[in-house]
């Protein structure tokens, strides 16, 4: 079992529409967590760290629920340029770095 | 803002080469992070650097080595090239007292032949 694990999808949703992507963890010693956008070959990047009180960016969402051991992140109003894979990482204090979910697709359409 | 930046951005080599891969962290970025990332795959992490000096190593083969210099820029050195070692190679680097944020380069796409 990955130690970070996600739904690949694709996730195919129309233009406007609430899409949430969810994320499991298995190692209850993480401490701490974020949502990365990657597009086809290109590097991953930083959308947003996720904590336990939950953190809005505009029409983005995260969550963090670390009794069930998992994260979230919901996309509202989505966009044609939201089209990405979209991965989940944690980073474990004992080891400098971060393990990464296997990504999930998102395909935004007209 | 300046970025990370990776050299070369893509690669060819044959069997049983070597390659030579180059990054350079942020400015005021102490720590840096190397990971490949294969066809399909998400990125795996292979070692990492914190002023200098080797501070996690994860599945790196042992054909592989690196270091950071003292302008912190980093090499990742891999010899006896394999066709398996195809891949995305990222690294990426985090602030002084934040190991937890990585910001990741452009990558450097290998491909052995």
């Amino acid at each position: 079992r990955k130690e970070v694990e996600q739904d690949p999808g694709p996730f195919n949703v129309p233009e406007g529409a609430t899409v949430a992507f969810n994320c499991t963890y298995s190692n209850s010693a993480s401490q701490s967590f974020f949502w990365y956008r990657q597009d086809c070959r290109k590097e991953p990047k930083l959308l947003m760290s996720v904590y336990s009180s939950g953190n809005e960016d505009g029409r983005f969402t995260a969550q963090l629920n670390r009794a069930s051991q998992y994260i979230s992140l919901l996309i509202r109003d989505s966009k044609l340029s939201d089209s990405a894979t979209y991965l989940c990482a944690v980073f474990t204090g004992t080891a400098s770095k971060l393990t990464f979910g296997t990504g999930t697709r998102l395909q935004v359409t007209l | 803002a300046a970025g990370v930046i990776q050299s070369p951005r893509h690669l060819i080599k044959e069997k049983r080469e070597t390659a030579t891969l180059k990054c350079y962290p942020i400015p005021r970025h102490d720590t840096v992070y190397w990971y490949q990332q294969g066809p399909g795959q998400d990125p795996q992490f292979l070692i990492s650097f914190y002023e200098k000096m080797q501070s996690d190593k994860g599945s790196i083969p042992d054909r592989f080595s690196a270091q950071q210099f003292s302008d912190y820029h980093s090499e990742l050195n891999m010899s006896s090239l394999e066709l398996g070692d195809s891949a995305l190679y990222f690294c990426a680097s985090s602030p002084r007292g934040n190991s937890y944020e990585q910001y990741f380069g452009p990558g450097t796409r290998l491909t052995v032949t």
